[in-house]
């Protein structure tokens, strides 16, 4: 079973500045994938990084990149040069054996 | 691309009315869950099918069924709706069980009134 933790019910970021959103888990897999979901104000769920527990390096998608400190049970997503579009609900979601759980979303919003 | 579809944006029915909520993919896809939102809360599993005919319980089946009769197409079975299952429904794919990205329908709120 997993649990997922996400601490931060809401953030704000200034556009063009670096945000960063918390995510801790509890596990008893030894074979897990991490992933973080936006879902923007349209609900459609889309996927913004993935990573595989059993690699090292952190995952990186444009501006878009993670800490995952493994021993410690963290996953944060760092968000740089922030835009308008990055407004939305942001999720943290663990995955084994082919389901997903996922924590309670932060909402993040970008201000002009 | 991965298309995911739902029968309903926004659905209202009455207290103990039998509701179907339909999703189909169209990429092939072996796994499909269905999944309850609601604010404060995430996404909660309800209910998946990894084969045709196949199903297994999430976290929270109570007061929901489905069926799977064709492999593109999964639905969510409300026998007789309360008012406490008033959500955003979510339906998702994936490939087959490696873990690849799940690609979700754009959802259904429904409410019961």
């Amino acid at each position: 079973a997993q649990t997922v933790t996400q601490s931060q019910p809401e953030m704000s970021v200034q556009e063009a500045e670096t945000v960063t959103l918390s995510c801790t888990y509890d596990t008893s897999e030894s074979d897990y994938y991490l992933f973080w979901y936006k879902q923007p104000p349209s609900r459609q769920m889309i996927l913004v990084i993935r990573q595989e527990a059993y690699k090292q390096q952190n995952a990186t998608e444009n501006r878009f990149s993670v800490n995952f400190q493994k021993a410690a049970k963290s996953f944060s997503l760092k968000i740089s040069d922030s835009q308008l579009g990055d407004a939305a609900m942001y999720f943290c979601v663990g995955g084994s054996n082919y389901k997903l759980t996922f924590g309670k979303g932060t909402l993040l919003t970008v201000n002009p | 691309d991965v298309k995911v579809t739902q029968s309903s944006r926004y659905l209202v029915k009455r207290t103990g009315e039998k509701v179907f909520l339909e999703c189909v993919q169209d990429m092939d896809h072996e796994n499909m869950f269905w999944y309850r939102q609601d604010p404060g809360l995430g996404l909660r599993l309800i209910y998946f099918s990894y084969d045709v005919k196949m199903k297994e319980k999430g976290d929270i089946p109570e007061g929901y069924s489905v069926s799977r009769e064709k492999k593109e197409r999964f639905s969510l079975i409300l026998e007789s709706a309360s008012t406490n299952q008033t959500s955003m429904y979510l339906c998702a794919s994936i490939e087959d069980r490696g873990f690849y990205e799940q690609y979700f329908g754009p959802g259904t709120r429904l409410t019961v009134t």
